[in-house]
C-alpha cells in the first residue's frame, strides 16, 4: 500500500474558526511532513515530524500547530487563520529522515479556503 | 539558502516533439528528485537519482544528474497530450535540508 491519505479534501473555515486537517499512511514510514501550496508554486515545508517528533519547523506562525499522535498518523490544527493561509495543504511520508529524507510520497491534498 | 532553478518554467510544445527541462541547483547534492503534478491534484514521484551520472527512464521521460554541474535535466521524447503537467525537480541536502524547484508548466499541444 503506497498510499497516503487525507482529509478533508475541502475545507471553508471562518477566522475565528478551528478546525483540523489529517492525514494518515501504512508504508510504516517514519517521516511525516506538512506543505503547503499556493497556486503555480512549489509546496512550501512547514513541518516535519520524525520518529513521531517534530524535527523540523520552518518558521510557520503559530496559528498552525501540528500533532502526531502515532507513526501512522499526522493532524494540522488550525486556529485564527487569515485569508492568505488559503492554499493546498499537502501531507507527505517518507522512509526516514536523516541519510536523505528519500523518496516522499503525498497525499491528495486538502484545498482550504479561508473567509 | 539553496536555490533549485528550474529552465524553462513555461513550456508549451508539440506533439511528437521532443524537449528537456533542466534543474541546476547552487550547492553540492548527489540526491534529486523530480515530481509531476497534474493541475488540482498531488505530486507524484517520477525519479529519484542517488548519484554522479545516474540515468533513470520511464515510457518518454529519462532523467539524469551530474552533480558537479549540480545540473539535473527531465528529457520528453515524442511528447503526447498526457504528459500536460507541472513537473518539479528536488534536491535533498545533508542537515535535513529539502527543496523543490521553482517547476515547469508543460503543455503539449495537439
Amino acid at each position: 500500500d503506497t498510499e497516503v491519505t487525507q482529509t478533508p479534501k475541502h475545507l471553508v473555515m471562518g477566522m475565528t474558526n478551528k478546525k483540523s486537517l489529517k492525514c494518515e499512511q501504512h508504508m510504516g514510514h517514519r517521516a511525516m511532513y506538512w506543505y503547503k501550496q499556493k497556486a503555480k508554486k512549489p509546496p512550501e515545508l512547514m513541518f516535519v515530524y520524525s520518529y513521531e517528533k517534530l524535527s523540523i519547523n520552518e518558521s510557520v506562525p503559530s496559528r498552525f500547530s501540528p500533532e502526531c499522535p502515532n507513526s501512522s498518523l499526522l493532524n494540522l490544527h488550525l486556529h485564527a487563520l487569515q485569508p492568505e493561509d488559503s492554499a493546498l495543504y499537502l501531507c507527505a511520508s517518507s522512509q526516514g529522515v536523516g541519510a536523505g529524507w528519500g523518496t516522499q510520497y503525498f497525499g491528495p491534498g486538502t484545498r482550504l479556503t479561508v473567509l | 539558502e539553496l536555490k533549485v532553478e528550474q529552465n524553462p518554467l513555461f513550456l508549451s510544445m508539440q506533439e511528437g516533439k521532443n524537449y528537456t527541462i533542466y534543474c541546476n541547483y547552487s550547492t553540492t547534492s548527489d540526491r534529486l528528485y523530480w515530481y509531476r503534478q497534474d493541475p488540482g491534484k498531488s505530486l507524484e514521484s517520477l525519479f529519484v537519482l542517488l548519484s554522479n551520472g545516474a540515468v533513470k527512464q520511464e515510457g518518454r521521460l529519462m532523467a539524469s544528474l551530474d552533480t558537479k554541474a549540480r545540473l539535473s535535466t527531465l528529457h520528453i521524447t515524442a511528447a503526447v497530450h498526457d504528459l500536460s503537467a507541472t513537473y518539479f525537480c528536488a534536491v535533498d541536502l545533508p542537515g535535513n535540508q529539502f527543496y523543490f524547484g521553482t517547476g515547469t508548466s508543460l503543455t503539449v499541444i495537439p
